[in-house]
């Protein structure tokens, strides 16, 4: 099994739709937990961390669920911008490598 | 806002030959890190280092390769002998508060 598995995608949704990406992970030690943006051939930049509770940052919301090993990203009213590659990222066994998925694909059209 | 350099932006190779990849973290940072991307595929770790050492290192991280902090600015990753499969972009990141990896913008090595 993946370490970090995620859906390929490609999501193509129009602006303004509302969109979820999920992300499954295997090592139940694992502590933390992100969700990073990578756009075409530049650098992962993070998006924003994932906590128990669940967290929103403006449009972006992200879910994490223990019990399953689940993650998720919710985007509301998606904007062209927002086109790029979406990588769920978690903590391995030592707590200071992380793992990346193969992430998730979207495209934004207007 | 500080960020994570690396230089070359590109660096093309003959298979067999040494590679030095470089990269100045953020000063402030304590853990550093190599990871590549071979194209197409997903982002995978290399290897950790912290405290003048390394701390964690990968499957793919084999005798070939090898990290050192030479003059305590630097962050360096060399490849002794370039394979065709090495042929990635090469990500350096330095590691902030929650653990969160700040990436520079990798050099993208062609093996030939």
């Amino acid at each position: 099994r993946k370490e970090v598995e995620q859906d390929p995608g490609p999501f193509n949704v129009p602006e303004g739709a509302t969109v979820a990406f999920n992300c499954t992970y295997s090592n139940s030690a694992s502590q933390s937990f992100f969700w990073y943006r990578q756009d075409c051939r530049k650098e992962p930049k993070l998006l924003m961390s994932v906590y128990s509770s669940g967290n929103e940052d403006g449009r972006f919301t992200a879910q994490l669920n223990r019990a399953s090993q689940y993650i998720s990203l919710l985007i509301r009213d998606s904007k062209l911008s927002d086109s790029a590659t979406y990588l769920c990222v978690v903590t391995a066994n030592s707590g200071y490598a992380l793992n990346f998925g193969k992430g998730t694909s979207l495209l934004v059209t207007p | 806002e500080p960020e994570v350099t690396q230089t070359p932006s590109h660096q093309v190779t003959q298979m067999g030959q040494e590679v030095i990849l470089r990269c100045v973290p953020i000063s402030n940072h304590l853990y550093f890190y190599w990871y590549r991307q071979i194209l197409g595929q997903k982002v995978e770790f290399l290897v950790s280092f912290y405290n003048n050492e390394i701390s964690e290192k990968s499957e793919i991280f084999d005798d070939q390769f090898s990290v050192e902090r030479p003059d305590g600015s630097n962050f360096t990753l060399k490849i002794r002998s370039t394979k065709l499969e090495d042929s990635a972009m090469y990500f350096c990141a330095t590691m902030g508060q929650g653990k969160k990896l700040f990436f520079g913008s990798g050099t993208q090595l062609s093996v030939l």
